[in-house]
């Protein structure tokens, strides 16, 4: 069974930083890509990076770009993403999602249950 | 950037078919699908490559992409559809892009 349990997330003050895990299990980790998703507490979602199977490819949204930084260690099947800089608009649930495979487009097929991160004084 | 817009909610009775848009600039290029999200839970992709059902999916959730607009179909609604959806697609400029939501209300 496919698992994604990601953690690390909690109240931090603006202009502080935070790491962010995701544990991966059930799966050939290093044969996928993986993103992070987060979502705003009764809103909608927003992708936030990719990176790929080799990590020779990495996206970030324009939010974070620049204050944000995606990572994995494909050896211990983790996912991370280092998150500096924080502000008020960073507070989110923020899932880590697998991207599918020999599927045509983008698509998220598994989900982790999501860490929810407060930036607040 | 690109974007896609779904409506913020649709309301069906149960049993009856209920149809959730996505709209975007030439979105039948691109491929589309869709992620339901019950309350506190996470998303679950229901619809991929613009109308491919995950295994585990009830035949009853059905999608379709052509021109500007891409469709999600769920037939003989129930209950437990009651639910927010979001539509996704690829761009290059933006990589992933989600609508914002849509709250399917079952009545």
């Amino acid at each position: 069974e496919v698992q994604l349990v990601e953690s690390g997330g909690g109240l931090v003050q603006p202009g502080g930083s935070l790491r962010l895990s995701c544990a991966a299990s059930g799966f050939t980790f290093s044969s996928y890509s993986m993103n992070w998703v987060r979502q705003v507490p009764g809103k909608g979602l927003e992708w936030v990076s990719y990176i790929s199977s080799s990590r020779s490819t990495i996206y970030y949204a324009d939010s974070v770009k620049g204050r944000f930084t995606i990572s994995r260690d494909n050896a211990k099947n983790s996912l991370y993403l280092q998150m500096n800089s924080l502000r008020a608009e960073d507070t989110a649930v923020y899932y880590c999602a697998r991207e599918g495979i020999e599927v045509a487009g983008t698509t998220f097929d598994h989900w982790g249950q999501g860490t929810l991160v407060t930036v607040s004084s | 950037s690109y974007e896609v817009t779904q409506p913020p909610s649709v309301s069906v009775s149960p049993g009856q078919t209920a149809s959730i848009t996505c709209s975007g600039d030439k979105l039948g290029d691109k491929y589309a699908c869709w992620y339901q999200q019950r309350p506190g839970q996470s998303p679950v992709l229901v619809i991929y490559q613009d109308s491919k059902r995950p295994s585990g999916i009830p035949e009853r959730f059905s999608g379709s992409n052509s021109g500007n607009t891409a469709t999600l179909t769920i037939s003989g609604t129930q209950a437990m559809d009651e639910a927010d959806y979001y539509c996704q697609a690829w761009d290059s400029s933006t990589y992933v892009v989600f609508g914002g939501g849509t709250k399917l209300t079952v009545l």
